[in-house]
């Protein structure tokens, strides 16, 4: 079944413990996002990488770091969360062409809470 | 600016009726627009997708209208059923941008339907 997968789907945790989402992707898709959600905001960007050893930053990176080594996998690295990083957080993935992309296709969401 | 919105913000309707979700963009040059259905703490899923040179796209009881000259997006949706019930979101992409596709995303309307 083609599925972007993320884990953990619900974490707790401090301010400062670095933590890793992880996401991963079985359709072979060149493009990987992640996205938060904020009530009254929407989706907002982070990060993309448009393939391997390519990313760049999105709307909101500030806080966040990524890495695409593989095709398959892109993680989201929170290197010292703050509250203002408690957030719903979905990773997508989809084909493209240049910096044209196609359909989109979302993983299940990460609730993240820092205290 | 490249901006998308959306109207209106909540919207509750009863089973069986019909309604229609507006999205007007200032987004350009223009590549493609999507809606997606999000129902509550689930990541969104794809309804359409249409370029520029499509008036109209179905998907079931969902049908998506664009008039490229007025920069207007409709969702149409027929019958109505209680798991209509979600988030629909507006996203329209850019031809060129600095970001992925330059996907500007609207903040989503919140659709009850109640029985």
């Amino acid at each position: 079944e083609a599925q972007v997968t993320q884990n953990p789907r619900y974490l707790i945790t401090v301010t400062g413990k670095k933590l890793t989402v992880t996401c991963s992707q079985n359709m072979n898709h060149e493009y990987m996002s992640w996205y938060r959600q904020d009530p009254g905001l929407g989706l907002r960007q982070i990060y993309y990488s448009m393939n391997v050893e390519v990313t760049d930053k999105g709307d909101v990176p500030e806080g966040y770091k990524v890495s695409r080594k593989e095709k398959r996998n892109f993680p989201l690295i929170l290197e010292s969360p703050s509250p203002n990083q408690t957030s719903l957080y979905f990773c997508a993935s989809s084909w493209g062409r240049g910096r044209e992309v196609y359909e989109q296709y979302f993983g299940p969401g990460t609730r993240l809470t820092v205290t | 600016k490249n901006q998308v919105e959306q109207s209106p913000q909540s919207l509750i309707i009863l089973e069986g009726k019909n309604c229609t979700l507006q999205c007007n963009y200032t987004v350009s040059p223009f590549s493609n627009l999507r809606w997606y259905k999000q129902d509550t703490g689930r990541g969104p899923v794809s309804l359409t997708i249409m370029t520029f040179s499509e008036n109209t796209k179905s998907n079931g009881r969902y049908t998506a209208t664009l008039d490229a000259d007025t920069k207007q997006s409709s969702l149409h949706i027929t019958a109505s059923q209680l798991s209509d019930s979600a988030s629909y979101i507006c996203v329209v992409s850019a031809k060129y941008g600095g970001s992925q596709g330059n996907l500007i995303f609207g903040k989503g309307t919140k659709l009850s339907v109640k029985p």
